[in-house]
């Protein structure tokens, strides 16, 4: 049962255009989102993050919205770069401290 | 600084076999954490540990997996015996405190699994 979803497995854009990252999820303990990058033969990195008591949280270029009434978040990146092909992650904390609920990632290929 | 290091990080076995999968965290985190990365199932957390303590194996999926920490340096990730479903990208995590919203967790480069 997955509780953080990402359905678009991939995504293509052009370079200098805006990329949105989907995310929904299930828990309605969930109260901290974050997004992850992850380049091959690499770990996840961490991103962006945003609490429940916030819509929106912006860091130069990425930015996060969060709808809580439709358990929806999204990452905009504006503009996208080809730099920025990997796959992100959608992750979301609730009820503990330390345990991470992850979405299974999309693919991010920006084309130059 | 050097990150979380895991090894080796490509690992073939068949199966049966016993494979033992190593961690070095940062430096100076006291949090640890073992993933696995499958298609079917994305990233799932399989234990936790702090201040070298395991707190939650709850996700570990059987006995054949166990998991170690010795000490503030090292980990090892056990499975005996291997199967083919256990193929898999495996990382490793730490952070600095004891987990929490806003304490980061850095992930190694993973160790990729296959069993024959």
């Amino acid at each position: 049962d997955q509780q953080v979803k990402q359905n678009s497995p991939s995504l293509s854009v052009q370079e200098g255009r805006i990329s949105i990252l989907n995310c929904d999820y299930t828990n309605s303990m969930f109260d901290y989102f974050l997004w992850y990058k992850k380049y091959p033969a690499e770990g996840p990195t961490f991103l962006i993050s945003i609490s429940s008591i916030k819509d929106k949280n912006e860091d130069g270029r990425f930015t996060v919205f969060l709808n809580k009434s439709a358990k929806h978040l999204s990452l905009h990146i504006v503009p996208s770069q080809p730099g920025d092909s990997a796959v992100y992650f959608c992750a979301a904390y609730g009820g503990s401290n330390y345990k991470l609920t992850f979405g299974k990632g999309t693919l991010l290929t920006v084309n130059p | 600084d050097a990150g979380v290091i895991q090894s080796p990080r490509h690992e073939v076995t068949e199966m049966g076999q016993e494979v033992t999968l190593r961690c070095k965290p940062i430096s100076g985190h006291n949090s640890l954490f073992w993933y696995r990365q499958t298609m079917m199932r994305g990233l799932e957390l399989l234990i936790y540990f702090n201040n070298n303590v395991p707190i939650d194996d709850s996700g570990m999926p059987e006995d054949r997996f166990s998991a170690k920490m010795p000490n503030a340096s090292f980990s090892t990730l056990k499975i005996q015996p291997s199967e083919p479903r256990d193929s898999a990208v495996y990382f490793c995590a730490s952070s600095r405190q004891g987990g929490g919203r806003e304490d980061e967790q850095f992930f190694g480069p993973g160790t990729r699994l296959t069993v024959l």
